[in-house]
């Protein structure tokens, strides 16, 4: 089976620009998650949708962050206006049920 | 609060040289312990799930087990492809299914 893929695989922008992250799930995952992983650190989760609805985005800063998942399938999550600290691998994961989350590559992200 | 400690931070072995990683969790109801690998550039690869003490699950040169406080990551006889950062999570029942991370252990097996 196809894994979960994301695009883009790098970006660079400025301080206070904006950017996308796309992420396309396993084919039947309804379970989609955004992680952030920092430098050295493990992944850290922002949202998490079931099907089409948001079901956990306590991490997420939503000042920031925004994140969408339409028709239950692909995903986008953005950030405007980025700041230095928002550095970091964005992880797109899957599931189905209780199952494990499978990861796509990532995006990684610097800001300067 | 559900956490996850992994140690150590870094482990350097030589080829052959068998050792464990080690991860502490606190968790309110455990639905699973989690294993991953992940290498420089790439998403973390699914190992092993573990759901109960006392169990054990092995794929090549890797075993992990699992007690009520941690689990362990056995290495035996390390080839410098098992060279990569290895990650531990919980899934309690307190939350949403998601999974909570520690912060991994990078391990270098040199030839």
């Amino acid at each position: 089976e196809a894994g979960v893929a994301q695009s883009p695989r790098y970006k660079i922008i400025e301080k206070r620009q904006s950017v996308a992250f796309w992420c396309n799930p396993i084919s039947g995952h309804a379970t989609l998650y955004w992680y952030q992983q920092i430098l050295g650190q493990g992944p850290k989760l922002l949202i998490q949708f079931q099907n089409n609805g948001v079901v956990d985005d306590s991490q997420l800063p939503k000042d920031r962050f925004s994140a969408e998942r339409l028709k239950g399938v692909d995903s986008t999550l953005k950030i405007q206006p980025a700041k230095l600290e928002d550095s970091a691998v964005y992880l797109c994961a899957s599931s189905s049920s209780n199952s494990p989350l499978h990861f796509g590559n990532g995006t990684r992200l610097t800001v300067t | 609060e559900d956490q996850v400690t992994q140690s150590p931070e870094a482990l350097r072995l030589q080829e052959g040289e068998s050792s464990s990683l080690n991860c502490s969790y606190t968790v309110s109801g455990l639905r699973g312990l989690f294993w991953y690998r992940q290498d420089p550039g790439k998403g973390p690869e699914f190992l092993f799930t573990l759901y109960s003490a006392g169990e054990e699950k092995e794929k090549e040169r890797l075993k992990a087990t699992l007690t009520k406080k941690e689990s362990f990551l056995h290495i035996t006889a390390p080839k410098p492809e098992d060279s990569a950062t290895y990650l531990c999570a919980v899934r309690g029942s307190g939350n949403t299914g998601k999974l909570i991370f520690g912060q991994g252990t990078t391990l270098q097996v040199k030839p």
